[in-house]
């Protein structure tokens, strides 16, 4: 079992809509989890942050986790052209390693 | 501002050379990290260094190897380039363990 799954897509969204990326971990003690965007040829930046359970926003985007099921996702409300991109899910995990999962590709049509 | 410089940017080496990639961060953090981005793979895991004269392996560490003499630099050589370590090369950096990491540009390798 891969430490970080994610769904590879591409997950296609028209315009406007909300996208929704998501992740399970097997690390049961894992503390702290990521999203980042990469975009072709670029290194990841980061979107979110989150370390509790449940919502955290800022602006468009919204990271929800849930430790019990082992699930961290992210929403994209009002999906722009813009945001066609790959998402990382990076996870913190009991040994300190910082692991990603292979990425969801986005594309978000006009 | 504070940065990570990744040289070269890109490099094309021989099967069997040495070749070493550098990582050099401003951030004055502890933690560093390597790894290699592959289609279908994501990014996985090379080395990690908690500190100075800390390293330690991660998941694809065959063939690699690091050194951290300084809190600036983890420079990765590749004792004896093979053509299945051709991929795009990330260094990432953060404060502690549990917040997030910044990536420097990559490096992309190509072993022929």
């Amino acid at each position: 079992q891969k430490e970080v799954e994610q769904n590879s897509g591409p997950l296609s969204v028209p315009e406007g809509a909300i996208a929704s990326l998501n992740c399970t971990y097997s690390d049961r003690v894992s503390q702290s989890f990521f999203w980042y965007r990469q975009y072709s040829g670029k290194s990841p930046e980061l979107i979110m942050s989150i370390y509790s359970n449940g919502d955290k926003e800022d602006g468009r985007f919204t990271a929800q986790l849930n430790k019990a099921s082992q699930y961290v996702s992210l929403l994209i409300r009002d999906s722009q052209p813009s945001d066609s991109a790959t998402y990382l899910c990076a996870v913190n995990t009991g040994f300190q390693k910082l692991v990603f999962g292979t990425g969801t590709r986005l594309l978000v049509s006009p | 501002d504070a940065e990570i410089t990744q040289s070269p940017r890109h490099k094309i080496t021989e099967t069997g050379r040495q070749v070493t990639l550098a990582c050099h961060q401003t951030w004055n953090h502890n933690n560093m990290f390597w790894y290699r981005q592959d289609l279908g793979h994501g990014l996985r895991l090379i080395h990690y260094s908690y500190g100075v004269h800390d390293t330690n392996k991660g998941e694809v560490s065959d063939g690699y190897s690091v050194s951290r003499s300084n809190t600036e630099d983890l420079p990765l050589t590749l004792e004896s380039a093979a053509s299945s370590q051709t991929s795009v090369y990330f260094c990432a950096t953060r404060d502690s363990p549990n917040t997030e990491a910044f990536f420097g540009q990559g490096t992309r390798l190509t072993v022929v």
